[in-house]
């Protein structure tokens, strides 16, 4: 079966670091772009970072540029998400997803259920 | 940064009616640009890619036209599985990519 499993959020004072990860069975992460997508309950979708299948292309979105870093281990067939210098905005479920395509970006076919992160004092 | 904005926000409709949701680009996609549905409690499920490619295994009954920076998600004949929250995401600007607000669509 096809899945990812997020794991790592917690709750966390502001300005303190979290690390992400999200475990993919069933099919070899190697083949596909990843994604993180963050969600705060009853809020819309927010695209926070992706990578190409071999890590030599990142983005960020504005909100988290400078802050977080995505990173892969296509052996271990995991995914990363390094998160440091948080801010109580930074709270939300997030989404580990795996694009259809390795490079470009087309769509994000498989999701897994999220992890909870909590940014307060 | 390319901003996508969705209408309407909010769609009342019943068993049966055609749905159009519209998502509008603040710069041309050329056809860079994905539909997704959400439900309550759950995470967002694939439904077109490339502005009109139907993911394998969604229902011929969702179709997505545009190209540049105006695309349509057309529900031909909304069923009582379809009301949810409905997304686009433009991946025009690479390694970056966007979601629009969300449309959800209600039961009238």
């Amino acid at each position: 079966e096809v899945q990812l499993v997020e794991s790592g959020g917690s709750l966390v004072q502001p300005g303190r670091s979290l690390r992400l990860s999200c475990a993919a069975s069933g099919f070899s992460i190697a083949d596909h772009a990843m994604h993180w997508v963050r969600q705060v309950p009853g809020k819309g979708l927010e695209w926070v970072s992706g990578i190409t299948w071999n890590g030599d292309s990142t983005g960020y979105a504005d909100s988290v540029k400078g802050r977080f870093t995505v990173s892969r281990d296509n052996g271990k067939n995991s995914l990363y998400l390094q998160m440091n210098s948080l801010r109580v905005e930074d709270t939300a479920l997030y989404y580990c997803a795996r694009d259809i395509n390795g490079y470009k970006y087309f769509g994000m076919d498989v999701w897994g259920l999220g992890t909870t992160v909590t940014v307060s004092s | 940064d390319i901003q996508m904005t969705q209408s309407p926000s909010y769609v009342s409709a019943s068993v049966g009616d055609r749905v159009t949701i519209t998502c509008r680009a603040s710069q041309g996609l050329s056809t860079w640009l994905a539909w997704y549905q959400q439900k309550p409690g759950k995470a967002p499920k694939l439904l077109i890619y490339s502005a009109s490619r139907l993911r394998s295994g969604v229902p011929s009954r969702f179709s997505g036209s545009g190209s540049g920076t105006d695309f349509t998600l057309t529900i031909s004949s909304l069923q009582p599985d379809d009301f949810a929250i409905y997304y686009c995401q433009q991946s025009h600007s690479f390694p970056a990519l966007t979601f629009g607000g969300g449309t959800k669509v209600e039961i009238k």
